[in-house]
């Protein structure tokens, strides 16, 4: 299994603006999804994009894949403060069935 | 209503007690994890298991067991605490199939460990 690295590492707005977090990983894959973590909890599944995916859409959610420089992006638009969490990737690749995760990106929404 | 669920949500012990964090699920998932995670840091795997009385170590060596001898339940063990296992202990489940064969992980609240 590999692991993604988000990035940034923090993410600072005002509610309403745009929250873009990036994704990179090493091999190819079968699938990326991105998981959310509010302090203090477990992860929530957000979104899964498979690799012969380049765009998928979920409410306020755009996620973006690019297989051919291993990379992944999460848009987030008109930020809400309850959008205020951690946002991790995982990359799944071949036959592994366990997801890891990296650090994270922590989004902080200013009221 | 399908769940996964820790217990307790906060535990506070002192150095040597033994002490097992529960975990069930009630989703009839075949694969179950356990991650530690420190505060602003990665979730690291500990153990997993396919299904029931399979059980394997993950990447991050523990000092913990777990168990799997029911496909709901999947507790951790851990023989005789020490401050270094302080840390936040996140439970998770998925089926074979998961959203569109994408293994989708569901987690529990998780259980933060504070050992004096």
């Amino acid at each position: 299994s590999q692991q993604g690295e988000e990035d940034p590492q923090a993410l600072s707005i005002q509610e309403g603006e745009n929250a873009t977090m990036n994704c990179s990983y090493k091999t190819s894959i079968n699938n990326l999804q991105w998981y959310r973590q509010n302090s203090g909890r477990g992860l929530v599944h957000l979104i899964l994009i498979r690799s012969n995916e380049r765009e998928k859409h979920s409410g306020r959610l755009r996620v973006t894949l690019d297989t051919s420089k291993k990379s992944s992006s999460l848009l987030i638009t008109a930020s809400r403060a309850a959008d205020t969490a951690s946002y991790f990737c995982a990359p799944k690749s071949g036959g592994s069935y366990i997801p890891t995760f990296g650090r994270g990106t922590s989004l902080i929404v200013h009221p | 209503e399908a769940d996964i669920y820790q217990t307790p949500r906060y535990l506070v012990i002192g150095t040597g007690k033994k002490i097992t964090l529960e975990c069930s699920q009630t989703m009839g998932h075949d694969k179950m994890y356990w991650y530690q995670q420190d505060p602003g840091m990665e979730l690291h795997l500990i153990h997993y298991s396919y299904g029931v009385n399979s059980t394997e170590k993950g990447d991050l060596s523990s000092e913990s067991t777990v168990s799997r001898i029911r496909t709901e339940h999947f507790p951790l063990t851990l023989e005789s605490a020490r401050p270094s296992h302080t840390s936040q202990y996140l439970c998770a489940s998925s089926d074979s199939q998961g959203t569109a064969g994408g293994n989708e992980q569901f987690f529990g609240p998780g259980t933060r460990l504070t050992v004096l």
